[in-house]
């Protein structure tokens, strides 16, 4: 079974720092996807990767697949930042997801 | 545009009733899954299917059924509630080479 932990778990910064979460898995992937949760709110897929980096707008995706590790970064962050992201990865041979417990993030205006 | 809904978005129920969880997709895609989100344990695999007439169970199906009569519904049932299935639902589906589409929950209290 696939273990996937992300650090830090809860996350504080002030309004247009640059914003590094971190995702670690234990096996072998096809994909890797970062969600985005909103309190209260529903869970919306930011990127699916298997390698390299994507990018869209601010946000900034990488994997790196021989040390089993993704980063999510933000760059200016801003208060509608605010929410929880989780890494979830696939493994090889189905399609279920395998969940990180998530990180919350929390940006001052 | 296609989407992924549920229903209802909110249910309180009594111990030992049957529940049915509504998620309807219009993406035709064959995989489908049910969540269960909780604090502390994040998101936990209840039932999932690749397709008619297949299903499969999660790391936390006990007490939980589905079926798949078709492509676009799998509905979640709960044979006889129980507190402990206080939780937020999400149903979510996908293709072979996409991401998962989640739907938007449902939050179900069992008193």
């Amino acid at each position: 079974k696939n273990e996937v932990e992300q650090s830090p778990q809860n996350l504080t910064a002030q309004e247009g720092e640059f914003i590094t979460i971190n995702c670690s898995y234990s096996v072998g992937i096809s994909a890797l996807h970062w969600l985005q949760q909103h309190p209260g709110g529903g869970i919306v897929s930011l990127f699916m990767l298997s390698s390299g980096k994507k990018k869209h707008g601010r946000l900034i995706a990488t994997i790196n697949i021989q040390e089993k590790h993704s980063s999510l970064h933000i760059t200016a962050s801003h208060p509608r930042d605010s929410a929880v992201y989780i890494c979830a990865v696939k493994n090889f041979g189905n399609e279920k997801l395998t969940f990180g417990t998530g990180t919350r993030l929390t940006i001052i205006p | 545009d296609a989407e992924i809904t549920q229903s209802p978005r909110h249910k309180i129920t009594e111990t030992g009733r049957q529940v049915t969880l509504a998620c309807h997709q219009t993406w035709n895609h064959n995989n489908m899954f049910w969540y269960r989100q909780d604090l502390g344990h994040g998101l936990r695999l209840i039932h999932y299917s690749y397709g008619v007439q297949d299903t499969n169970k999660g790391e936390v199906s006990d007490g939980y059924s589905v079926s798949r009569s078709n492509t676009e519904d799998l509905p979640l049932t709960l044979e006889s509630a129980a507190s402990s299935q206080t939780s937020v639902y999400f149903c979510a589906s996908s293709s072979s080479t996409d991401t998962q589409y989640f739907g938007p929950g449902t939050r179900l209290t069992v008193l």
